[in-house]
């Protein structure tokens, strides 16, 4: 267990809707990361969060957004889903917005966009 | 430039064999190179990571050998068991980069 936790487990919706994925770090952790993991592809990085600030962006599409709360727990919001967007969702968080620290992954979020 | 190609997509290797997964990259800021091991059904996990000061970092039965010159990493697994069966992720980074990941390796150890 790394202490990162992920709700929901599943997620099952239609095309067109919107969703919000929640993501609590470990505890001491600032940064947190979104990760996107569609069936046998690599990690996608989306986006990263340090201490309520955006930190650096990847290839995360404009439908989406996250942001960081007061708490530093993170939130996911995938609107206009259409079925691409059927994936694993990773949250990760590290100690530091430094690019050296271990990041340590939720177990996830399966959404399947229908 | 940014990219970290990772090969072989899959490998298959006997227990008790080497599973060997290579990482290549294009930059030379990169000074940090983690190897990261994902189970089916859960996230990854950092597995071992090496700086370039050195050529190669060993913990139990897991190696990292680094070429600098040749801008190539690899992951090379002793005594490959059922239980390292997984997805493996070479990454790369520097102070001012993001982690950049490779494609990912699915290893099956065949008992």
């Amino acid at each position: 267990d790394s202490g990162v936790t992920q709700t929901p487990k599943h997620l099952i919706t239609a095309t067109g809707q919107r969703v919000t994925l929640r993501c609590s770090p470990r505890s001491g952790d600032l940064s947190v990361y979104w990760y996107q993991q569609s069936l046998d592809q690599g990690l996608q990085f989306l986006i990263q969060y340090y201490n309520g600030e955006e930190r650096a962006k990847g290839n995360i599409l404009e439908r989406f957004s996250a942001q960081q709360f007061p708490d530093l727990h993170s939130e996911l919001n995938l609107s206009s889903l259409e079925l691409g967007d059927s994936a694993l969702y990773f949250c990760a968080s590290s100690v530091d917005s430094g690019t050296y620290s271990e990041q340590f992954f939720g177990p996830g979020t399966r959404l399947t966009v229908l | 430039q940014q990219q970290v190609k990772q090969s072989p997509q899959s490998l298959i290797v006997q227990k008790g064999g080497i599973s060997i997964i290579n990482c290549a990259y294009e930059n030379t800021a990169f000074d940090y190179f983690p190897w990261y091991q994902q189970f089916p059904g859960k996230g990854p996990a950092l597995l071992i990571a090496i700086r370039p000061d050195v050529s190669e970092k060993k913990e139990g039965r897991f190696t990292i050998s680094f070429n600098k010159s040749a801008k190539q990493f690899s992951l090379h697994i002793m005594d490959s068991q059922p239980g390292d069966s997984a997805t493996y992720f070479c990454a790369a980074s520097a102070s001012n980069y993001q982690l950049i990941w490779g494609a990912g390796t699915k290893l099956i150890i065949k008992p």
